[in-house]
């Protein structure tokens, strides 16, 4: 059974800094794209960016390049997501998410296992 | 590439057929999915490819369309679809997703 396992709410400070993470199991971790969502109180989703954990390639929504950062241990099965300096507004709910890929004509991806999701409260 | 959806809310009974568009800003093809997320939860993938059901999803639910529209049809209601739906397209980086469409009961 696919599962990814998110780790538990955070409450921090502007300016702190945070690492979530999120583990997969029941497949095989290193060859599927892992996906970050963000989710503001009472809005909606927000394409984040992706990882490939086998060699830590990655994807970032211009909206948070240099925001964030992501990055996988393969050893583990883990993705994380990391901020250095937290802000009021990353105050949400953060998902992992696997990407499966479809390859025809072109290839495309889209998330077919979700973590349980991460809230991150920033409040001083 | 934007998209937006409408209606934005929709209040509906059991029994109703519902049906949900999604209008991309440039030409994506097919590269279209469909979430479904209830209140508290992860969302869940409903359909990919804008018309493929994603395994263990009730057939109630379709999809279709190409291009720059899109729609999801849930053909009969049921008190567990009750939630809210969003697309996300494929087709370019970064990769969007709608503003999504609340479904409540009438």
């Amino acid at each position: 059974e696919v599962q990814l396992v998110q780790s538990g709410a955070e409450v921090k400070k502007p300016g702190e800094s945070l690492k979530i993470s999120c583990k997969g199991s029941g497949y095989k971790f290193n060859s599927y794209w892992i996906g970050w969502v963000r989710q503001m109180p009472g809005k909606g989703l927000e394409w984040m960016g992706i990882i490939y954990p086998d060699d830590s390639d990655t994807r970032y929504s211009p909206s948070f390049q240099g925001q964030v950062t992501m990055s996988a241990d393969k050893s583990i099965s883990t993705a994380y997501l990391q901020w250095s300096s937290l802000k009021a507004s990353d105050t949400a709910i953060y998902y992992c998410a696997r990407q499966d890929v479809l390859c025809g004509g072109r290839c495309y991806g889209y998330f077919d296992f979700w973590g349980q999701g991460t809230l991150v409260t920033v409040s001083s | 590439i934007q998209l937006t959806q409408s209606p934005s809310s929709l209040s509906a009974s059991v029994g109703d057929r519902v049906t949900i568009t999604c209008r991309a800003s440039q030409d994506i093809d097919i590269y279209l999915a469909w979430y479904q997320q209830k209140p508290g939860k992860a969302p869940k993938l409903l359909i990919y490819s804008a018309s493929t059901l994603q395994s263990g999803v009730p057939s109630r639910f379709s999809g279709s369309g190409s291009g720059t529209d899109f729609t999801l049809t849930i053909s009969s209601l049921q008190p567990e679809d009750f939630a809210s739906y969003y697309c996300q397209q494929l087709s370019d980086f970064p990769r969007t997703f709608g503003p999504g469409t609340k479904v409540d009961i009438k």
